[in-house]
């Protein structure tokens, strides 16, 4: 089992351009979520999915768009890069016993 | 004031010794989630308890409910064990699955 995927593991972006990070579990759970961590700022939820179909925003939404695609998939879309969006990005998911598994990372940079 | 607050923010011992991390929370919670996170590494779910004690090798957590506070214990630390470990919240509404992160504590494990 591969747990909690995530592409790509690096992106360098300039202003303006958007891009999807894509995010795959297959832990069978209903819960997906996708979280920023900045230096000194801790982990920062972005948006989060209680079930296929369902979103909902969490602290810092804005610049950013997801889709859940079906259970085992959540992308997080920027549709117009800015530089502080630079940042690693890191998708989770959790089942009935609300513990969070979280997929490898991916460091974005904004220029 | 964060809802979570950890201490300390870094901590430098030398290998063996005993180590001990806080966690204080304000809100009401159900549970309480401890993360390690290596060096430009992944989260890792450690453990997650709503009362008393779990033990995993030479990890311990431990909860009070009633003072808002949470600890986990390295027992004869090793330099593979500096990470930075993260406690978050899980709050109390049933069905509200958004942890509220702390912001870390680094752990330096000096051979």
């Amino acid at each position: 089992n591969a747990g909690v995927t995530q592409t790509p593991k690096f992106q360098v972006l300039k202003t303006g351009q958007s891009m999807t990070l894509q995010c795959a579990q297959d832990m069978n759970h209903n819960s997906m979520y996708w979280y920023r961590q900045d230096p000194g700022m801790g982990l920062r939820l972005i948006y989060y999915s209680a079930s296929e179909g369902t979103t909902d925003k969490g602290e810092v939404p804005n610049g950013y768009n997801v889709s859940r695609l079906n259970k085992r998939e959540f992308s997080l879309r920027l549709e117009s890069a800015a530089p502080s969006q630079t940042s690693v990005y890191f998708c989770a998911t959790s089942g009935r016993t609300y513990e969070q598994y979280f997929g490898p990372g991916t460091r974005l940079t904004v220029t | 004031k964060n809802e979570v607050e950890q201490s300390p923010q870094n901590l430098t011992a030398q290998e063996g010794e005993f180590i001990t991390i806080n966690c204080s929370y304000s809100v009401g919670i159900s549970a309480l989630h401890w993360l390690q996170q290596h060096p430009g590494g992944g989260i890792v779910s450690l453990f997650m308890l709503s009362s008393g004690k779990k033990k995993h090798g030479r990890l311990i957590a431990t909860i009070n409910i009633q003072e808002k506070h949470s600890s986990l214990h390295i027992t004869a630390s090793h330099p593979r064990d500096s990470a930075v470990y993260i406690c978050a919240a899980l709050p109390h509404n049933f069905g509200n699955e958004k942890l509220t992160f702390g912001t870390g504590t680094r752990l330096t494990i000096i051979p």
